[in-house]
């Protein structure tokens, strides 16, 4: 079945590092990729999305790019804030029922 | 602007006792979702419907129903609550389509003492 594996955390890093998540999906077929970002206390909410093989997502200074080769769709960010704390989910989606499917997330910390 | 409404934040029940968590969507999807959060564990499916009266079990039915009576509201059940059902639980939803984006509601966090 479908199915997404994201990189464990908790990360920490210094302000202005950069960041890699990790993630890589199982499916079949052509699903849809993103990344979704929950801040402490909140749900869920989308950050970025790609379609289509080679689409690159990019929202607020991070990007991903779907990798069909690799079946990855790694997030990344040249220099993060502190205000980026926060748990990063990868996940993908199918047409049809029970078309949602994610990772177990990433705790990031940006330490002044 | 609001797309994805949890009728409680946070919510305290005692053990046995019955328990429901709303959800609505204004957006007219077919698909909804119950998870529940915990530390370690990332998201983790309950059930899920893709019409009205329509449900599947997800990952970690046990100890939990649902509802889904109108396309708008899918409600959980905790038919007799219990201490390891202490959780976040998140709802969302989704039209069928595979490019589309999950919404979500803000959470309710609910204790079970």
């Amino acid at each position: 079945g479908d199915s997404v594996t994201q990189m464990e955390g908790p990360v920490t890093l210094s302000e202005e590092a950069f960041l890699t998540i990790n993630c890589t999906y199982t499916a079949t077929g052509y699903p849809s990729l993103f990344w979704y970002v929950q801040y402490p206390g909140e749900g869920l909410q989308l950050l970025l999305k790609a379609t289509k093989a080679d689409d690159k997502g990019s929202n607020k200074g991070f990007e991903a790019t779907y990798r069909k080769e690799t079946t990855s769709f790694h997030l990344e960010k040249g220099s993060v804030q502190v205000s980026d704390s926060a748990v990063y989910f990868c996940a993908l989606t199918q047409t049809g029922a029970n078309n949602l499917f994610f990772g177990t997330g990433t705790r990031l910390t940006v330490i002044p | 602007d609001v797309k994805v409404t949890q009728s409680s934040r946070y919510l305290v029940k005692r053990t046995g006792e019955k328990v429901f968590l709303e959800c609505v969507q204004d957006m007219d999807h077919e698909n909804m979702f119950w998870y529940r959060q915990d530390p370690g564990l990332g998201l983790r499916l309950i059930y899920f419907s893709y019409d009205v009266k329509m449900k599947e079990k997800g990952d970690i039915p046990e100890g939990y129903s649902v509802s889904r009576e109108k396309k708008e509201r899918f409600s959980l059940i905790l038919e007799s609550a219990s201490t390891n059902q202490t959780s976040m639980y998140l709802c969302a939803s989704i039209f069928g389509l595979r490019n589309t984006e999950a919404f979500f509601g803000q959470g309710t966090r609910l204790t079970v003492v």
